[in-house]
């Protein structure tokens, strides 16, 4: 079962920051905090990752909670091309990679023009 | 990142009959996954498969069903056999990286 609970779906208008929350209360000191998006009809498609520092790259910003029970992915600036459902995982940093990362319902965004 | 390949992308397969699909990466890498994703839902992983040795299997996947090649390091083949309509799903090829892992883009599998 997945460690994460996230909302089904999300609005978000174009232009502005898209703030997709994720709760993941069991988790342990030695697991990392994943984002996936997937664009209908593709593979998912990697997004960022962290400890327990907040994270930013050309894509995204992960901001995740002092006691890191909860995450948030930011995207800056939205866009139409954003619309995906976007999954939060988390996994150690160790093992098999597959059976590690197990993917939720995920968020439904959807970015409105 | 890897580049991930996979054919056939799409394919519409009569009841009964296998279907194989192939998975090429641009990169040597020790473990590949393979991933379904049915209509509507998030992705459950079928397998590992490591090469050299036989695919360690998921609870609910059997190899009589869903039997896997590795022949090297780059490519691996998934055969969906003896096709059902149940069987109509997204199936994906996925290797890992320094930390995350990659995906193909997947082939859609309709069974009539």
């Amino acid at each position: 079962d997945a460690k994460t609970t996230q909302p089904p779906s999300m609005d978000c208008a174009e232009g502005r920051a898209a703030n997709l929350p994720c709760n993941h209360s069991t988790i342990s000191g030695n697991e990392y905090v994943y984002w996936y998006r997937q664009i209908h009809s593709q593979g998912p498609q990697y997004i960022i990752h962290g400890l327990k520092n907040n994270e930013t790259n050309e894509m995204a910003s992960l901001i995740i909670t002092e006691d890191r029970k909860s995450s948030t992915l930011i995207l800056p600036h939205a866009t139409l091309r954003d619309t995906a459902v976007y999954y939060c995982i988390v996994r150690v940093a160790t093992g098999n990679y597959g059976q590690n990362f197990v993917f939720g319902p995920g968020t439904r965004l959807s970015v409105l023009p | 990142s890897a580049v991930i390949s996979q054919k056939p992308s799409r394919d519409i397969c009569q009841r009964g009959t296998s279907l194989t699909i192939q998975c090429q990466v641009d990169s040597q890498v020790t473990m590949m996954f393979w991933y379904r994703q049915q209509p509507g839902q998030s992705l459950t992983l079928i397998a590992t498969a490591n090469q050299g040795s036989e695919a360690t299997y998921e609870s609910g996947f059997v190899i009589d069903k869903f039997p896997i090649s590795r022949p090297n390091l780059t490519f691996s083949t998934l055969t969906v056999s003896n096709l059902s309509p149940e069987d109509s799903s997204i199936y994906l090829c996925s290797v890992q990286g320094t930390g995350e892992l990659f995906f193909g883009e997947g082939s859609r599998l309709t069974v009539l």
